[in-house]
């Protein structure tokens, strides 16, 4: 049974670099896409990006120029960075696993709570 | 930028039909998925591309997707089924798209 295991910094100061990590266990890391998600409090659900295993990626283009998305095949893990951190940056991160041939996430992360605040 | 519609609740007696839409400039010619959030926990997939349910989804759950609206269908509902609700498509033009979420609140 695949799980999602995320963790990184839960508290950072306005223009600093958030920077999460999500390792994938229980199962198959080649094959896939995996994706950061994100959710303000009290707010809906935003998709910030993907990467494949072979490392390719697509971001959402309002997050584009602030976001990198890594991938290590030799740990199964994704890293999320996102730079210049504001308050708005304050959300619920998930990592998720993307359905081949499909755009829907069947697989979640817990979600790691950040907040950004001078 | 495409955007789906949902609205912000909808209300459902115990054991009746509840049916949550997710409106978008003709989503009936897209991929729909539906995502259950219940408080202080990750999305779940209930519903994806348009109709299909994932392993252990009950089969009170289904989809429809047809024009400019697609339809989440919970029959029987249970107090259990209390939760946010939320629709997401894939376009080319900003990828990844959710709805604004609904709240399902079982009477």
């Amino acid at each position: 049974q695949v799980q999602l295991q995320q963790w990184g910094a839960g508290l950072l100061k306005p223009s600093e670099t958030l920077s999460l990590t999500c390792a994938v266990y229980g199962g198959s890391f080649s094959g896939y896409y995996w994706s950061w998600i994100r959710q303000p409090p009290g707010k809906g659900l935003e998709w910030i990006g993907e990467i494949s295993h072979s490392g390719r990626t697509n971001y959402n283009p309002s997050l584009k120029s602030r976001v990198t998305i890594s991938v290590d095949t030799s740990k199964n893990q994704i890293s999320l960075k996102l730079s210049s951190v504001t308050a708005a940056d304050t959300a619920v991160y998930y990592c998720a696993r993307t359905i081949p041939g499909s755009d829907a996430f069947d697989i979640w992360g817990q979600g790691t709570m950040v907040t950004v605040s001078s | 930028s495409y955007e789906l519609t949902q609205p912000l609740s909808v209300s459902v007696a115990l054991g009746q039909t509840a049916r949550i839409t997710c409106g978008g400039n003709n989503i009936g010619s897209k991929n729909v998925h539906w995502y259950q959030q219940k408080p202080g926990q990750a999305p779940v997939l209930v519903i994806y591309r348009d109709t299909n349910r994932p392993s252990g989804i009950p089969e009170r759950f289904s989809g429809s997707n047809s024009g400019n609206t697609a339809t989440l269908t919970i029959s029987r509902a249970q107090a259990g089924d209390e939760a946010d609700y939320y629709c997401q498509v894939w376009d080319s033009s900003t990828e990844v798209v959710f709805g604004g979420g609904t709240k399902l609140t079982v009477l």
